[in-house]
């Protein structure tokens, strides 16, 4: 089945760039699936951060689209996702996950990575 | 931006009731609106998408209604296992998530 696994620097300081990997295993990341990172800072509820497509299409929270990059390897089948001038404010677990499109349909983000936590501190 | 607001913010039940929460949007979402369960430590896991649909393995006791703008997560009978916190997801405009439901023993 689907599998997601974060990874990255648990540590990030102030004005850097924070940047997570996300591997998947049990399909290939050229299948139909968009690809999420959703994020959710301590105590907090739930943040969207984006999604990406195999082709390299991407959807960016409006709040977030200056600072943030996300990109696929596909012969490693993993995704990244980068975050530049980082603040304390971007401490937070960081999830990937995938989004089921079918057409115009959406089938909502039926497989979650454990989460990575990243805590932005000097 | 398309906001959602969860309420109640919180829901004091006992196991065997009937929960009903709620998800409002700012501005009509169709039925591009999911919901997720989220235990402490764990991943959010999906519960119903397309506002009405069960996900895999989710059981009969979780339903789902609405479209445009007025949704509802309802649980028929609460076992043990169901008391966490419930986010609603809209993918109409982006991907916004309601601020959740924490749903707690009474």
């Amino acid at each position: 089945q689907v599998q997601l696994q974060e990874s990255g620097p648990g540590l990030v300081e102030p004005s850097g760039t924070l940047s997570l990997t996300c591997a998947v295993s049990g399909v290939s990341i050229s299948s139909s699936n968009w690809w999420s990172w959703v994020r959710q800072p301590p105590g907090k509820g739930l943040e969207w951060i984006g999604e990406i497509y195999h082709t390299g299409s991407t959807n960016y929270n409006p709040s977030l689209k200056s600072r943030v990059t996300m990109s696929v390897d596909k012969s490693k089948n993993q995704l990244s996702l980068k975050v530049s001038s980082v603040t304390a404010a971007d401490t937070a677990v960081y999830y990937c996950a995938n989004s089921l499109w079918f057409g115009s349909r959406w089938d909502g983000m039926d497989v979650w990575g454990q989460g990575t936590t990243v805590t932005v501190s000097s | 931006e398309i906001v959602l607001t969860q309420s109640p913010a919180t829901l004091s039940l006992s196991p065997g009731e009937r929960a009903t929460l709620s998800c409002r949007a700012s501005q009509s979402v169709s039925s591009y609106l999911a919901w997720y369960q989220q235990k402490p430590g764990q991943a959010p896991r999906l519960l119903i998408y397309d506002a009405s649909n069960r996900a895999t393995g989710i059981p009969a006791r979780f339903s789902g209604s609405g479209s445009g703008t007025d949704f509802t997560l309802t649980i028929s009978s609460l076992e043990p296992e169901d008391f966490a916190v419930y986010y609603c997801q809209q993918r109409s405009i982006w991907g916004t998530f309601g601020q959740g439901t924490r749903l707690e023993i009474k």
